[in-house]
């Protein structure tokens, strides 16, 4: 079974912008996972997507927004960019059921100048 | 109190010798428990998960839970070189009765020394 797919897998924007990263999960997984991973706040929690609902959600402000597809592909946006906002974005599959595994993907590294 | 607490290390263990990765977590309701393997550079691999008191061993690796103190733990039988990375230690945090939140630890970092 193929993996965890992520585009792009590196990106510069400027701060003001927005971005829109992509995961696709492995296959007959139908919940995805997105996480920031910074050094000094290590990987945390954005929000959680199943069946095209947003399932959970984490701390973060409203500038970060995802959605999913009907084939279980998810997107996130980051609008109005800041310099905190440079870091590693994972996206994370999973069957489905609360608890399962989540296998993650190779990550968007994001660089905000 | 931080939801999941690792030891960042690093630890530093001779080639051969087991490496004791621990971990304790703060919610009581948790079910789930994972740990991940994360080399400098890539994102972070799923090596073992644990969902009852007591042990699981997959090859050299031996998963440990224990709900009662609240603690987690991974042994890593003749480790290698290529056992150098940073472990996360990461618990689902259930939501509303159903949905998936992982909370991870700060990791530690494991270095094993030929």
């Amino acid at each position: 079974k193929a993996g965890v797919t992520q585009t792009p897998r590196y990106l510069i924007k400027t701060r003001g912008q927005q971005v829109t990263l992509s995961c696709s999960p492995i296959s007959g997984h139908r919940s995805v996972s997105w996480y920031q991973q910074t050094p000094g706040q290590g990987l945390q929690f954005l929000f959680e997507y199943f069946s095209e609902t947003q399932r959970n959600k984490g701390n973060f402000p409203g500038r970060f927004s995802g959605r999913q597809f009907s084939n279980s592909r998810s997107e996130m946006n980051v609008s109005t960019l800041e310099l905190g906002d440079s870091a590693l974005y994972l996206c994370a599959s999973s069957p489905g059921q609360a608890g399962y595994e989540q296998y993650f993907g190779p990550g968007t590294r994001l660089t905000v100048t | 109190q931080k939801e999941v607490e690792q030891n960042s290390g690093p630890l530093s263990v001779p080639e051969g010798a087991i490496a004791s990765l621990n971990c304790t977590y703060s919610d009581r309701g948790s079910q789930s428990f994972f740990w991940y393997r994360q080399y400098s550079g890539k994102s972070p691999e799923l090596i073992m998960s644990i969902y009852s008191n007591g042990d699981k061993e997959d090859g050299r690796f031996t998963a440990q839970l224990n709900k009662a103190s609240q603690y987690v733990s991974l042994l890593i039988r003749d480790s290698q070189p290529s056992d150098s990375a940073t472990y996360l230690c990461a618990v689902n945090i259930l939501l509303a009765q159903y949905g998936n939140k992982l909370v991870f630890g700060a990791g530690t970092i494991l270095r094993v020394k030929s």
